[in-house]
């Protein structure tokens, strides 16, 4: 079945830097790529999400790249707020069910 | 719309007691997913429902752990008998048919004593 590593599990920037967060995964089937942020106490809502017939895609300050032949996907961040503080799961769909990578735990220190 | 709605949201409770986790999925959704979450394996997918019926329990840890859907508006997830590495938070999540976006409900923090 589906692996998805996810790298690193912490990550620490400040205000106004950019932050990169990279996941890997093992089936070449898997042809969708969410990404969600997970506040505290609360479950993890969808930010952005790539499908394998596009490289990148943006979302105002939020990027996603997907690498099909390397099958490597990460998120990219720009001008980091402290509200962007979170955790940020990675995600792979080959079939019906996501699976997610580890998490990384993001903090923006103003 | 509520969205995904889970009870209890905390549940304390003692080595070898049943617990009943609850989920209500958005209506209309006909898929339903469980996923237990921990600091050491992150969200693992446990099992889901297509249309009431379960599809893949592949991800449930063992016998101790079975979850039903007795209808398109309730699943319900047991442990029985708990034990302390149980402890996680359990989400339940649905989404539509031919949709891609997972919805999350707030989930349930189980502590097993």
């Amino acid at each position: 079945g589906e692996n998805v590593e996810q790298h690193p599990s912490t990550l620490s920037v400040q205000e106004g830097d950019s932050a990169v967060i990279k996941c890997t995964y093992s089936d070449s089937a898997s042809n969708y790529f969410p990404w969600y942020k997970q506040e505290l106490g609360k479950g993890p809502q969808l930010i952005i999400d790539i499908r394998s017939n596009v490289g990148e895609k943006k979302d105002q300050r939020i990027a996603v790249t997907l690498n099909k032949t390397a099958k490597h996907f990460s998120l990219h961040i720009t001008e980091t707020q402290p509200e962007d503080s979170a955790v940020y799961f990675c995600a792979a769909q080959a079939g019906t069910a996501l699976i997610f990578g580890k998490g990384t735990t993001l903090s923006v220190s103003s | 719309d509520a969205g995904v709605i889970q009870s209890p949201r905390h549940e304390v409770t003692e080595m070898g007691q049943e617990v009943t986790l609850r989920c209500k999925p958005i209506s209309g959704h006909d898929y339903l997913f469980w996923y237990r979450q921990t600091m050491m394996r992150g969200l693992e997918l446990l099992i889901y429902f297509n249309n009431n019926v379960p599809i893949d329990d592949s991800g449930m840890p063992e016998d101790r752990f079975s979850a039903k859907m007795p209808n398109a508006s309730f699943s319900n997830l047991k442990i029985q008998p708990s034990e302390p590495r149980d402890s996680a938070v359990y989400f339940c999540a649905s989404k539509g048919s031919g949709a891609n976006v997972l919805t999350f409900g707030a989930g349930s923090r189980l502590t097993v004593l």
